[in-house]
C-alpha cells in the first residue's frame, strides 16, 4: 500500500525555469494538500483541493499553480522559479476536507533553485 | 501572526525518562489537535489527537493534555526511548474547515 506518492523526490532548478511536482494518493482520500516547509519552521499551505474539481489558496500561493488531475493526482507548478521557494514540498491527502483527522503525507520532494 | 507555537526548538532527554513538549495557541476556533513525528528525509506521520471536549488522550507511551483556557496543549511521552528521537509538529483545525495550522515543530533527542 503505498499511501501517497511524490515526484520527483529531489531537484535543482535554475531560477526561472519551470518544473511540476506530482503527487498521487491510493487511499480513495477526497482532500489533497500541497505544503512548504523551510528550515526551522512548520508545514506551511500552499494550495488545497477539498475535492476533485475544486482548488483553493492556502497560506503562501504565491508563486505556485495546482491542478487537481482527478480524485487521485494533485499536481503542484513552479512557473518561474525563484530562490526563495528552495524548501521542501509535502503532498497530503485526508478523508475529507470537512473531517479533522489526520492528514496522509508524502515523503517530500527536496527543490533547490540556484 | 504564528496562531500555533511551539517554543521551544529542541528538548534533551535521557532514555527512559519523560519528554514533554508544549504548543500554545491563539485562536480560539480551534477544536481539533494532532501531533505529528517527523523523522529526517520522512513525511510527517500522525501520533495522536484530541478535541477540544476533551482534556486527555493517551495511546501507549503517548500521552496529549489540552488546558482550553490556557489555549495550551502537551504531549507527554513516558518513557522516552531513542527511537523518539524526532521533529514533533503541533497541529490545530477547526471543525468543516479541514486546514491545519503547523508549529515550527520541537526537535527531541532522546540520550540512551
Amino acid at each position: 500500500n503505498a499511501g501517497v506518492t511524490q515526484t520527483p523526490k529531489f531537484q535543482v532548478l535554475k531560477t526561472g525555469q519551470s518544473m511540476t511536482l506530482q503527487c498521487a494518493q491510493d487511499m480513495n482520500h477526497n482532500s489533497m494538500y500541497w505544503y512548504r516547509q523551510d528550515p526551522g519552521m512548520g508545514l506551511r499551505l500552499i494550495y488545497y483541493s477539498a475535492s476533485e474539481g475544486t482548488t483553493d489558496k492556502g497560506e503562501v500561493p504565491n508563486g505556485y499553480n495546482v491542478s487537481r488531475l482527478n480524485k487521485r493526482e494533485f499536481s503542484l507548478r513552479l512557473e518561474s522559479a525563484a530562490p526563495s521557494q528552495t524548501s521542501v514540498y509535502f503532498c497530503a491527502s485526508r478523508v475529507f476536507q470537512g473531517n479533522t483527522g489526520e492528514l496522509f503525507f508524502g515523503e517530500g520532494s527536496r527543490l533547490t533553485v540556484l | 501572526d504564528q496562531q500555533v507555537k511551539q517554543n521551544s526548538p529542541s528538548l534533551s532527554v535521557q532514555e527512559g525518562r519523560i519528554s514533554i513538549l508544549n504548543c500554545d495557541y491563539t485562536n480560539s476556533m480551534f477544536d481539533y489537535f494532532l501531533w505529528y513525528k517527523k523523522y529526517p528525509a520522512e513525511g510527517p506521520t500522525f501520533l495522536i489527537s484530541i478535541s477540544s471536549i476533551k482534556d486527555k488522550n493517551e495511546d501507549g507511551r503517548f500521552t496529549v493534555f489540552l488546558n482550553k483556557s490556557a489555549k495550551h496543549l502537551s504531549l507527554h511521552i513516558v518513557p522516552s526511548q531513542p527511537g523518539d528521537s524526532a521533529v514533533y509538529f503541533c497541529a490545530a483545525s477547526y471543525t468543516n474547515a479541514g486546514k491545519s495550522t503547523f508549529g515550527d515543530g520541537t526537535t527531541l533527542t532522546v540520550k540512551p
